[in-house]
């Protein structure tokens, strides 16, 4: 079926350095996501994303966090700069249509280590 | 709390056993997500939007959105099955999802 690719798949970076995740989401998909899990705990909304705009975000979006998708590139999300606590698995998700309408395709996440 | 109440929160199974996981939600909903996470971490969609009983091979859904659950049934669980489960619920802007049941199936 469709995929929603991301790289890297893995990622350490030192703490105060800047992080890009690059996600290619289904091509005829119209709306996108990034979700947030840290090891063990609930996967988390972290921001959503339409027609070049973001759309909703939630707390955990700090300021230090962006998301861009330069037409035809990656959908892209970036941390300046990095902190210990934003250590996760960053996964991006596409899907066509909004909300309770769509079905959404997942990533199989970026491994975020900050040290 | 919690929208999205999972249950069990892990199970252990002998390959071939059947398994039943729970899903209930805290809040009225549209519809709703079936996920399966591998160990290491990519996320499988299982069922989409599963209103009543849908089949998938070895896995079954029953969802009542009235009564705001929904089941996951695996039948003659295999070693492959093993990882986690997560059922999440569509809103207007995204998900919101459950912690998951992580299933162990052993030969």
């Amino acid at each position: 079926g469709p995929k929603v690719l991301q790289i890297p798949s893995h990622q350490i970076i030192d703490m105060g350095q800047m992080v890009t995740l690059n996600c290619d989401p289904v091509s005829n998909h119209l709306y996108f996501y990034w979700y947030k899990q840290i090891l063990g705990q609930q996967m988390e909304f972290l921001v959503n994303f339409y027609n070049g705009k973001v759309m909703e975000k939630s707390k955990l979006f700090k300021d230090q966090f962006s998301v861009e998708r330069p037409d035809g590139s990656y959908f892209t999300l970036k941390i300046q700069p990095t902190a210990l606590e934003d250590s996760a698995v960053y996964f991006c998700a596409s899907s066509l249509a909004q909300g309770a309408n769509s079905d959404y395709t997942f990533g199989s996440g970026t491994r975020l280590l900050v040290i | 709390g919690q929208q999205v109440q999972q249950s069990p929160t892990s199970l252990v199974l002998q390959e071939g056993e059947n398994a039943e996981l729970q899903c209930n939600f805290s809040t009225s909903l549209n519809s709703m997500q079936w996920f399966y996470q591998r160990p290491g971490g990519s996320l499988i969609s299982v069922f989409y939007n599963p209103s009543g009983t849908k089949q998938s091979g070895r896995l079954t859904s029953t969802t009542v959105i009235k009564e705001r659950r929904s089941s996951l049934h695996i039948s003659s669980s295999q070693i492959t099955d093993s990882g986690t489960y997560l059922c999440a619920i569509h809103y207007a802007q995204g998900l919101t999802f459950g912690l998951g049941t992580r299933v162990s199936v052993f030969p």
